[in-house]
């Protein structure tokens, strides 16, 4: 059936530093990705989205690339605030009906 | 765009009272609402879908007597927790399918979610 397996945290990195959190999903046909971000207290938020192989979704710095041939959707940023402190979650839909979530990957990031 | 809330944000409940919460949708109309659970640091559980007009879908093991759900509406579905019990405390958050125009019918849309505390 259709999965994603999403890096385990927690991850603490310094201010300015180089953000990687991997995603790689199962799923047959061509679904649509996501990266949702959830800050402390409050529900998800969607912070990027890609609907095909090579599309790049991109939003606040944020950006992830929707790579069929290796089953992954990788979120990175360039540099980290401490405000991007947070939970983050992969997803994909096949249809828009059935969402899957990965676990999460907690972020802190020191001053 | 897009924009979903609950209310409560917050509530706190006696052991054997019903709390009812409500997920709507500002700004755009949903078809299909979803409600989850989510415990302390853990990944959201999908509870039950919920399709404007028809019975909720619920997930296994989720008891849909307890759990039960109206979608009334476009932009109105709620939850409500029956004869609450101090281990159904959780924080519960709905979303709503983007049903076209502005928002994309692939991507869910949250709100803020409910913290519910059964004393």
């Amino acid at each position: 059936g259709d999965s994603v397996t999403q890096m385990e945290g927690p991850v603490t990195l310094s201010e300015e530093a180089f953000l990687t959190i991997n995603c790689t999903y199962t799923a047959t046909g061509y679904p649509s990705l996501f990266w949702y971000v959830q800050y402390p207290g409050e529900g998800l938020q969607l912070l990027l989205k890609a609907t095909k192989a090579d599309d790049k979704g991109s939003n606040k710095g944020f950006e992830a690339t929707y790579r069929k041939e290796t089953t992954s959707f990788h979120l990175e940023k360039g540099s980290v605030q401490v405000s991007d402190s947070a939970v983050y979650f992969c997803a994909l839909t096949p249809t828009g009906n059935q969402f899957y979530f990965g676990t999460g990957t907690s972020l802190t990031v020191i001053p | 765009g897009a924009v979903v809330s609950q209310h409560p944000s917050w509530v706190i409940c006696k052991s054997g009272t019903s709390v009812k919460i409500e997920c709507r949708s500002l700004d755009f109309q949903a078809t299909t609402m979803f409600w989850y659970r989510q415990f302390p640091k853990q990944s959201l559980m999908l509870m039950a879908t919920s399709n404007e007009g028809s019975k909720a879908t619920y997930e296994q093991g989720v008891e849909k007597d307890k759990f039960l759900i109206n979608h009334a509406s476009l932009t109105l579905s709620t939850l409500t927790v029956t004869s609450a019990h101090p281990e159904d405390s959780s924080f519960y958050i709905c979303s709503a399918r983007g049903g076209g125009g502005l928002t994309s019918t692939d991507t869910q849309y949250f709100g803020p979610g409910t913290r519910l505390t059964v004393l």
